[in-house]
């Protein structure tokens, strides 16, 4: 089965980090640019961040640019975001997602999520 | 950056048409995807590149484009089809932009 599945969420105080995961299986990992796309509590959708096939290139939503870190680690099929300086209203589920490989910027698989709040 | 307005909220009966619009001024240029998200649920994608469907989903699922506005069609709609359905577009690595997402409610 394709899957994504996130793991790291939890209360976090302002000021602090966090490092999410994302576990892929059933798919080439190596084929897909990743993302990380977050949705606070309810609210819409925000895309995060990217990061291309072989880890080259990141690119970050600006709210978050010198905090977050995108990463990954093909050997393992796994996806990272690290998170430092957390504020309050960085405090939302934070999905996984596989971006399509035709050509075209969209998501065609999402993970569950996993829930980060940012509170003292 | 440009924005995608989708209607906060639409209502159908079951069977009737569900029609969920997107509007941005950037459209005529740029594909539009649709998801839906069921409460608690990740979402999930039901038409890319304004009309295409994955498989998998529903043929009573359809979308379309005209001008600034692309709309997605729920035809026979179904007490299954009730959740958050937004549109998102995308032109680079780095200028994703999402609708702020319609929920449909199935009366």
């Amino acid at each position: 089965e394709v899957q994504l599945v996130e793991s790291g969420g939890g209360l976090v105080h302002p000021g602090g980090s966090l490092r999410l995961a994302c576990a892929a299986s059933g798919l080439t990992f190596t084929n897909y640019w990743m993302s990380w796309v977050r949705q606070a509590p309810g609210k819409g959708l925000e895309w995060v961040a990217n990061i291309k096939k072989d880890g080259s290139d990141k690119y970050y939503v600006d709210s978050v640019k010198g905090r977050f870190t995108i990463s990954r680690d093909n050997a393992k099929n796994s996806l990272y975001l690290q998170m430092s300086s957390l504020r309050a209203e960085d405090t939302a589920v934070y999905y996984c997602a596989r971006i399509a490989t035709d050509g075209w910027w969209y998501f065609d698989l999402w993970g569950r999520g996993t829930l980060v709040t940012v509170s003292s | 950056s440009y924005e995608l307005t989708q209607p906060p909220s639409v209502s159908v009966s079951p069977g009737q048409t569900a029609r969920i619009t997107c509007s941005g001024d950037a459209l005529p240029k740029k594909y539009a995807y649709w998801y839906q998200q069921k409460p608690g649920q990740a979402p999930v994608l039901v038409i890319y590149k304004d009309a295409e469907r994955p498989s998998g989903i529903p043929e009573r699922f359809s979308g379309s484009s005209s001008g600034t506005t692309v709309t997605l069609t729920i035809s026979g709609v179904q007490a299954e089809d009730e959740a958050a359905y937004y549109c998102q577009s995308a032109d680079t690595a780095d200028t994703w932009v999402f609708g702020g997402g319609t929920k449909l409610t199935v009366l």
